[in-house]
């Protein structure tokens, strides 16, 4: 296993057009996280997965933002009729779900998804 | 609000010298804190982390954090910088114990010098 994958690494596209980003988490992790990064700014939370069901959504991703994880192995993050201000790093990471206080997931994170807005 | 602060934006040190990177934690609910160390084009990688226990954690490639809890603070410490640690590295606050819902502080880049 070479860790968390995430393609593709950059993305270039015109405002107004749809993308689409894939991340394959570590084959036994249950736990799926997205994030994104802007320059200068720690990564913020996005949503995450635990297998294929969604259990939260920050209030960051508008509608315009939908992610899956069909199968709870990849998962995808769409962002339809993109906008300047989504040029941003979008960050996938993954981990096992722990139990009891000790069990704080350690997240594995991937390179990241780069998407510039035009 | 939980939340974290890097309250500096670049440490530089010699190699060879100790470094320590801070970070404090707003007071609400237990705290669940993290170190992460970010290398350009890469991931990011966990260091280390606090959860409950010993205040002084010790994590990878000789890094270690001391819990404060009254000074509500988690700094990072190395006895030792090589050129090799120069990044960016995080503090980060779990919002609970079993979840990897993290608040990232801004960052703080290390650059070791010769």
């Amino acid at each position: 296993d070479t860790g968390v994958s995430q393609n593709p690494r950059h993305k270039i596209t015109k405002r107004g057009q749809n993308v689409t980003f894939r991340c394959d988490p570590i084959s036994e992790h249950n736990r799926l996280y997205w994030y994104r990064q802007t320059l200068g700014q720690g990564p913020e939370f996005l949503t995450y997965f635990q297998n294929e069901a969604q259990l939260e959504k920050s209030r960051l991703l508008s509608d315009r933002f939908s992610a899956e994880r069909p199968k709870g192995s990849f998962s995808t993050l769409e962002i339809q009729r993109t906008e300047q201000g989504d040029s941003a790093m979008y960050l996938c990471a993954s981990s096992l779900l722990g139990t009891g206080p000790r069990g704080a997931n350690v997240l594995t994170f991937g390179a990241g998804s780069r998407l510039t807005v035009l | 609000a939980q939340s974290v602060a890097q309250p500096e934006d670049q440490v530089n040190v010699a190699e060879g010298n100790p470094l320590t990177v801070k970070c404090t934690y707003s007071v609400s609910g237990n705290p669940y804190l993290f170190w992460y160390v970010q290398y350009p084009n890469r991931g990011l990688q966990f260091l280390l982390k606090y959860i409950t226990g010993d205040n002084l954690v010790k994590g990878s490639y000789g890094f270690e954090a001391e819990f404060n809890k009254s000074q509500t603070s988690f700094h990072l410490k190395k006895p030792s910088a090589l050129v090799s640690d120069s990044a960016l590295y995080f503090c980060a606050r779990g919002t609970s114990s079993n979840t990897g819902k993290l608040i990232f502080g801004q960052g703080t880049t290390l650059q070791v010098k010769p």
